[in-house]
């Protein structure tokens, strides 16, 4: 069935490296899809967004790449601190016209050695 | 300007029980969504709130339900609770259809 995936479960980087996150999408309707972080005993918090009218779109250390050719998203995260260690989570607003409905992919966690 | 409110954020309770969470949305927000998270299943859609009706519905039992007061104010119902019912319940809101969702930080439920 149609889903929101992800490729890696865990991603353990040095601390000042580039660190990237993949997502694979298979609905080709879908048209935005946002980046959240949860830490440990927390509620996911909102990274970056994009919708399919774009390719890229960039924040403050974030990066976020939309091939709606192969249905990938990717979160890249600059000059990774330990503050960024947490589960990061893709999403796809799938709601109707009228609404929202997010659905989660798995989730990838993050770890960030000193 | 506050934000996603959550109460209680701890629940301890029995199987057959049932259970009331509260979300009280950042101001302005007219929208109110639920998901429940689990380690098995993760982040699942329970439900969408806008004015009062229900908007967006997923794949749960009808012992899950809702509602959304004038103030925006929501609240999410689970009756004949199941030990499978434990996870974390969070909350979501947003201005509107297609805009930012930003999360409470949750209702951890255990069912005993």
């Amino acid at each position: 069935g149609e889903s929101v995936g992800l490729h890696l479960p865990t991603l353990s980087v040095q601390e000042g490296d580039n660190s990237i996150i993949n997502c694979a999408y298979s609905n080709s309707a879908s048209d935005y899809f946002i980046w959240y972080k949860q830490e440990s005993g927390k509620g996911p918090q909102f990274i970056i967004d994009i919708r399919s009218n774009m390719d890229k779109r960039q924040g403050q250390r974030v990066t976020v790449l939309l091939n709606k050719t192969v249905k990938h998203l990717s979160l890249q995260i600059a000059a990774t601190q330990p503050g960024d260690s947490a589960v990061y989570f893709c999403a796809e607003n799938r709601g109707n016209n009228a609404g929202n409905m997010l659905t989660f992919g798995g989730g990838t966690r993050l770890m960030v050695k000193p | 300007k506050a934000g996603v409110t959550q109460t209680p954020r701890y629940l301890i309770k029995t199987r057959g029980q049932q259970v009331t969470l509260s979300c009280s949305p950042i101001s302005g927000h007219r929208s109110v969504s639920w998901y429940q998270q689990t380690p098995g299943q993760g982040l699942q859609f329970l439900f969408e709130y806008f004015s009062e009706t229900q908007r967006n519905k997923g794949n749960f039992p009808g012992r899950f339900s809702g509602r959304q007061f004038s103030n925006s104010r929501s609240e999410m119902n689970v009756s004949t609770l199941e030990l499978g019912d434990s996870a974390l319940y969070l909350c979501a809101t947003s201005s509107g259809a297609g805009d930012t969702q930003y999360f409470g930080p949750g209702t951890r439920l255990t069912v005993l």
